[in-house]
């Protein structure tokens, strides 16, 4: 166990909608990251979050937006669902501030859009 | 951050070390090498990482050559539970850097 949350592990929708992902980092971690790992490809690197403020942008499309609360937990929001956004989406967490600053990753929640 | 190369897939008998190379040779004097794992569309696990010396942990070795344009890591005896995508990231020290995942080598175990 990680002690990284997320959810919801599974979630099926149509294409068009709009959903939200989420995710409670290890305590004590202040920085959050977003990865996208669709079938058969390498996790994608999307977007940081550091103590609330946006620290770094991936390959993130602008359908989809992200935000880090006062509570350090995370919510990955992706609008206007197509097909090729069917994929697991992974939250990670880091202590950042130490200079190995290796990432621990939730299980992810599985996305399928019909 | 440097760009690393690693095999497709490797075998590897149960029981036996696992070594699993990569090439890093643009890897520049502040960059880590790590590795993580993934195993069957789990989330990935950190495993090991080093900057100039070998390092060693409960799970692995990491062996990284003088000239650190190449590493090893070591499964010393491979269970069924190590079956897996193993990853090889070369990151700077900034903590802005990011972990980019290339494909990666996966790792089968077989009995």
């Amino acid at each position: 166990d990680s002690g990284v949350t997320q959810t919801p592990k599974h979630l099926i929708t149509a294409t068009g909608q709009r959903v939200t992902l989420r995710c409670s980092p290890r305590s004590g971690d202040l920085s959050v990251y977003w990865y996208q790992q669709s079938l058969d490809q390498g996790l994608q690197f999307l977007i940081q979050y550091y103590n609330g403020e946006e620290r770094a942008k991936g390959n993130i499309l602008e359908r989809f937006s992200a935000q880090q609360f006062p509570d350090l937990h995370s919510e990955l929001n992706l609008s206007s669902l197509e097909l090729g956004d069917s994929a697991l989406y992974f939250c990670a967490s880091s202590v950042v501030g130490r200079n190995t600053g290796e990432l621990f990753f939730g299980e992810g929640s599985r996305l399928t859009v019909l | 951050d440097a760009k690393t190369t690693q095999p497709t897939s490797m075998d590897c008998a149960e029981g036996r070390a696992a070594n699993l190379p990569c090439n890093h040779s643009t890897i520049s004097g502040n960059e880590y090498v790590y590795w993580y794992r993934q195993i069957h569309s789990q989330g990935p696990q950190y495993i090991i990482h080093g900057l100039k010396n070998n390092e060693t942990n409960e799970m692995a070795s990491l062996i990284i050559t003088e000239d650190r344009k190449s590493s090893t890591l070591i499964l010393p005896h491979a269970t069924l539970r190590d079956t897996a995508v193993y990853y090889c990231i070369a990151r700077g020290a900034n903590t802005g850097n990011q972990f980019y995942f290339g494909t990666g080598t996966s790792l089968t175990v077989i009995p």
